[in-house]
């Protein structure tokens, strides 16, 4: 069955500081994603990736970066934490035809 | 760039009612859909997944497209309480991998 495990899965980080949010994928697909969801707006787009060594930016990339050394893992970057980016992240997994497959989302809390 | 809009923001229909939820997309080369599903902010569940014009059904869920329309809907047949969540309707392009999702419906089901 496809699997996306996201780590870790609670976090409580202070302004300014580096948090780093990992997602692994069993499924062996090409396309990896990385959302964030806050009431009222969904979940929206913060990078993406089609494959090893690629990263493209979604629609709010402004303040996080990402890193996709293996089909297998993508991780999603914040240098400088902000309380803005309080919310709740999703990493995700799919083909161009095929299902995508989400993790159970990682509950970041900047303070 | 794509804009995913779903309608309406809330719904609550009894119990073995039919209800329909409806999402309207703005790429017209956009060709692939998908109805997820969402339990107090957990994980998404997908439901139907539709890559060409007409209907797909997967159980009590349905799903039709018109692409000519930018319309793709869902409707629940025999709605039960535990249909409680909000769906969230996603759109992307084969070519692009960009998975861009609406802001979701609010879907509750009356005993």
């Amino acid at each position: 069955e496809a699997a996306v495990t996201q780590s870790p899965r609670n976090k409580v980080a202070v302004t300014g500081g580096k948090v780093t949010l990992s997602c692994n994928q069993t499924n062996n697909h090409n396309n990896m994603y990385w959302y964030r969801q806050d009431t009222g707006h969904g979940l929206r787009l913060i990078h993406y990736s089609y494959g090893a060594g690629s990263t493209e930016k979604g629609d709010i990339p402004d303040g996080y970066k990402a890193s996709r050394p293996s089909q297998e893992n993508f991780s999603l970057i914040l240098e400088l934490a902000t309380p803005s980016q309080t919310s709740v992240y999703f990493c995700a997994s799919g083909g161009s035809n095929t299902e995508v497959f989400f993790g159970k989302g990682t509950r970041l809390t900047v303070v | 760039q794509q804009k995913v809009q779903q309608s309406p923001e809330s719904l609550t229909v009894s119990e073995g009612a039919m209800a329909s939820l409806n999402c309207t997309f703005s790429d017209g080369t956009s060709n692939n859909f998908r109805w997820y599903r969402q339990h107090s902010a957990k994980g998404l569940e997908v439901l139907v997944s539709i890559f060409s014009d007409g209907e797909k059904e997967e159980g009590r869920f349905t799903a039709h497209l018109n692409r000519a329309n930018l319309h793709v809907s869902l409707h629940i047949r025999e709605p039960q309480p535990s249909d409680s969540a909000v769906y969230l309707c996603a759109v992307s392009n084969y070519n692009q991998g960009k998975l861009i999702f609406g802001q979701g419906t609010k879907l509750s089901i009356k005993p």
